[in-house]
């Protein structure tokens, strides 16, 4: 069964605006990644947070993680058209076997 | 990523056949892993390998098999099409350095009539 559950299904916000989106997930983790997916191709690794961080920034990603709530965010700011894409949060138990656990994804829309 | 790429990208067959998917890369990475991709299902992993004689079942393999020819090189086999293995599959790599982070490859397109 799957890990995580993400929140919204879908999104869609004009460009230059923030998008949020959520992630949660059921047990313990060691950490937690978020991955990119343009339209029928490949995932792309955008951001891994750790167990024992909080919050963790790369260019216009932030990302929060709340181990007490099972939870993570992913905040991307001024939202360009190329990030229209869905966004999947993924997490690890163990490091010793790297198993990704995937959600069902937020796929996001950002209209020029 | 195009250190790891899989063939065929698409590809259309019939209930009953036996069809392979491969998946190279170039990254030399020691682990690897096979997902599918169904719509509102996010991904599940089918099987992984951490080397060449080391082969793990992932959350759905009944119904696929894998062979691990050499580090580089990670095939699925469909032993006996069915409709509802139609998906999207990806192979990934990670390396035992940074076991965490995974690199995708493009994809392939499996539609079983």
């Amino acid at each position: 069964s799957q890990q995580g559950e993400e929140d919204p299904q879908a999104l869609s916000i004009q460009e230059g605006e923030n998008a949020t989106m959520n992630c949660s997930y059921k047990t313990s983790i060691n950490n937690l990644q978020w991955y990119r997916q343009n339209s029928g191709r490949g995932l792309v690794h955008l951001i891994l947070i750790r167990s024992n961080e909080r919050e963790k920034h790369s260019g216009r990603l932030r990302v929060t993680l709340d181990t007490s709530k099972k939870s993570s965010s992913l905040l991307i700011t001024a939202s360009r058209a190329a990030d229209t894409a869905s966004y999947f949060c993924a997490t690890v138990f163990s490091s010793n076997t790297g198993k990704l656990i995937f959600g069902q994804g937020t796929t996001l829309q950002v209209k020029p | 990523d195009a250190d790891v790429t899989q063939t065929p990208r698409n590809r259309i067959t019939k209930t009953g056949k036996r069809i392979m998917l491969e998946c190279s890369q170039t990254k030399g990475h020691d682990r690897m892993y096979w997902y599918r991709q169904d719509p509102g299902l996010g991904l599940r992993l089918i099987y992984y390998s951490f080397d060449v004689k080391d082969i793990n079942k992932g959350e759905i393999s009944d119904g696929y098999s894998v062979s691990r020819q050499a580090q580089a090189k990670f095939s699925l086999s469909l032993e006996s099409a069915i409709p509802n293995q139609t998906a999207l599959y990806f192979c990934a790599t990670s390396d035992f350095t940074s076991r965490e982070t995974q690199y995708f490859g493009p994809g392939t397109r499996l539609l079983v009539l």
